[in-house]
């Protein structure tokens, strides 16, 4: 069974730094198109940021300059580094799969995970 | 950048009626990127169509999706009282705000 499972959400002072991670289970983070998708208290979903399986690596401008996405292939790890946090990145951070057919990258996300809560205050 | 519209905000149906749920587009865009999802509170979305009008795996084919250019639609044939969520369109990056189906 594929399975996503977030982790390392929590409260984080304006201006702080907070490593969210996603465990994945069932695929290899390194051959998918791996995306952070979050959603503010309330709010719709926003992307966040995508790593292709080739390694290549987007953000929204919202987190341009603030947060890095990174894999760790021996432990089937994704990771977002958030740093220089602000009010407005309070959200609920899922990771999901990148859907592909005929290994063509179509954006849409087909596996998700619980998410993990990140609230910015002080 | 593209800018997804979704429309009603709020739909109230009974069960087996028909909900017909809309998603423009600020421009026109691929149909391959166009994607549905179904959201219910506390949960992660889950994929309901991409491609425009491809039904994930496990959907009920009572989910079904169309259009093309700036106009995408959702449609729900027959709902359940299981169909109440919020439905969300996402075209590449972009989403749209979402439209709250609600089962009399």
């Amino acid at each position: 069974e594929v399975q996503l499972v977030e982790s390392g959400g929590g409260l984080v002072q304006p201006g702080g730094s907070l490593r969210l991670s996603c465990a994945a289970s069932g695929l290899t983070v390194s051959s998918n198109y791996m995306t952070w998708v979050r959603q503010a208290p309330g709010k719709g979903l926003e992307w966040v940021s995508v790593i292709y399986s080739g390694g290549s690596t987007y953000y929204a401008d919202s987190v341009k300059g603030r947060f890095t996405i990174s894999r760790d292939t021996s432990k089937s790890t994704l990771y977002l580094q958030m740093d220089s946090v602000r009010a407005e990145d309070t959200a609920v951070y899922y990771c999901a799969r990148g859907g592909t057919i005929f290994g063509i990258y179509y954006y849409y996300m087909d596996v998700w995970g619980k998410g993990t809560t990140v609230t910015v205050s002080s | 950048e593209i800018v997804l519209t979704q429309s009603p905000g709020t739909l109230s149906l009974s069960p087996g009626e028909r909900a017909t749920l809309s998603c423009r587009a600020s421009q026109s865009v691929s149909s391959n990127y166009l994607a549905w999802y179904q959201q219910k509170p506390g949960q992660a979305p889950r994929l309901l169509i991409y491609g425009t009008s491809s039904r994930a795996t496990g959907i009920p084919d009572r989910f079904s999706g169309s259009g093309s250019g700036t106009d995408f639609t959702l449609t729900i044939s027959r709902l359940e009282p299981e169909d109440s969520a919020v439905y969300y369109c996402q075209q590449s990056r972009t989403f749209g705000l979402g439209t709250k189906v609600e089962i009399k």
